[in-house]
């Protein structure tokens, strides 16, 4: 069965700090690539996708990922944290050619502080 | 225009009795999803919805576990005979069509409390 695995439970880091959560997957096919955020008492909300082409992809508030196909990867950054990013964050995967289901990780929560 | 919503927010009951859990899609997406997500997991897939066809019940843990979708719209999860494992918050999303690239847009889940 597929599997996605997030290292780290708990994050905590001060402002202005690189951000680097990790994000392996067990499926060896093509698949679609996601890091959802949710911030406290909110939604959970898509912050950027991969589907195809160029493996390093730019999503919202500064966030980037990079998918490395040989590592099984999809590494999330960010370059310099604010204390609004404050979250928890789940990778997730789906496998390519018209499959529907996503597959979770168990989360990321990220704290940071002033 | 109104995002995925979902009702109760929060639903404490005790264990054995049956408890329903609303979903209202985005109007016009046509695939439905609920998930689970306990203490410390990640969202745990429980059943699918595309049109008319026939649901992906593959991730209901139980056949205490049901789900239907009517008219192609809204959706009702229901859970018969509670136990205190059911405490969660159930997620639903929606997306135009499973197909494809399509984003799912979460609701802000329902959090069940089984006492």
């Amino acid at each position: 069965a597929q599997s996605v695995s997030q290292h780290n439970h708990h994050v905590i880091l001060s402002e202005a700090a690189s951000l680097e959560l990790g994000c392996n997957y067990s499926y060896g096919g093509t698949v679609n690539l996601f890091w959802y955020v949710q911030y406290p008492g909110q939604h959970l909300q898509l912050l950027l996708k991969y589907f195809s082409g160029d493996p390093l992809v730019k999503g919202i508030k500064g966030f980037e990922a990079e998918f490395i196909k040989s590592k099984f990867s999809f590494n999330l950054r960010k370059p310099s944290v604010q204390w609004s990013d404050t979250a928890e964050y789940f990778c997730a995967v789906r496998r390519g050619a018209g499959s529907y289901q996503l597959t979770f990780g168990k989360g990321t929560k990220l704290s940071v502080i002033p | 225009g109104a995002g995925v919503s979902q009702s109760p927010s929060n639903k404490v009951t005790e264990k054995g009795k049956d408890v329903e859990l609303r979903c209202d899609p985005i109007s016009g997406h046509t695939a439905l999803y609920w998930y689970r997500q306990s203490l410390g997991q990640g969202l745990e897939f429980l059943i699918y919805f595309q049109g008319n066809s026939a649901p992906d019940k593959s991730g209901l843990p139980s056949d205490r576990f049901s789900a239907e979708r009517t008219g192609g719209s809204v959706s009702t999860l229901t859970i018969q005979r509670t136990q205190q494992e059911d405490s969660a918050v159930y997620l639903c999303a929606s997306s135009f069509d499973s197909q494809g690239p399509k984003e799912q847009y979460f609701g802000p889940g329902t959090r069940l409390t089984v006492t």
